[in-house]
């Protein structure tokens, strides 16, 4: 199995903050990365396909990068409604797994 | 609108049965791979496996294979995630959700939390 690993597993920020979290693969998965949002209590939102590609609805704040094996997500200025727990998830071989979150709160 | 409805919460006990459900609709449902992900607090977002329901055509991630069983009715458009003989450590949400293979999960049920407890 693919190994996805993401860092930092827990960052505060300030509304209005530019953050950035990282996915890393244990092998070249080309661009086939995902990026998920989830808040408490709610089905997880899909946020970025294909490592750089927004998904409909998604703010444009909200951007992917990244080939090979290191991919970012980066918000460009954070608002409230973005304090969550975001996952990448690879979808170049089966099984398909996630990496292990990254929780981002309030500062 | 694409949506993905699922079943609802379940409390089971240890050695129970249990079959989950999940009806899509504003979409052709036989189009697309249609999966299950668990969410637990310790373990994060799981994949579980993932089926075609124009021809069942099944994939299981290897933590899973042998523990459940994924299925679809496309008559009814309805996929469903079974399980023969529930643990406690099966307790979780469930989550189905479409995939388009190589691009990801589009999009996701609102999940169903099962727990098992004696």
């Amino acid at each position: 199995d693919i190994q996805m690993t993401q860092s930092p597993s827990s960052v505060s920020a300030s509304v209005g903050d530019r953050v950035t979290i990282t996915c890393r693969a244990s092998q070249g998965i080309s661009s086939w990365l995902a990026w998920y949002q989830q808040k408490p209590g709610k089905a997880p939102k899909t946020l970025i396909f294909q490592a750089s590609s927004l998904q409909s609805g998604v703010p444009s704040r909200f951007s992917g990068s990244g080939s090979g094996t290191e991919f970012t997500l980066t918000i460009s200025s954070l608002q409230p409604e973005d304090f969550a727990t975001y996952f990448c998830q690879q979808s170049d071989s089966l099984p398909y797994t996630f990496g292990q979150g990254t929780k981002l709160e309030i500062k | 609108e694409v949506q993905l409805v699922q079943s609802g919460a379940e409390v089971k006990k240890p050695g129970e049965s249990l079959k989950i459900s999940c009806k899509g609709s504003g979409y052709s449902f036989i189009d697309y791979w249609i999966g299950w992900v668990r969410r637990t607090p310790g373990k994060g977002l799981e994949w579980m496996g993932i089926i075609y329901p124009a021809d069942s055509d099944t994939k299981y991630s290897p933590s899973f294979e042998g523990q459940v069983t994924i299925s679809a009715d496309k008559s009814i458009a309805t996929a469903y995630l079974q399980w023969n003989s529930l643990k406690a450590s099966d307790t979780a949400t469930y989550y189905c959700a479409r995939h388009r293979l190589g691009l990801g999960i589009d999009y996701w049920g609102p999940g169903t939390l099962v727990t098992v407890s004696s």
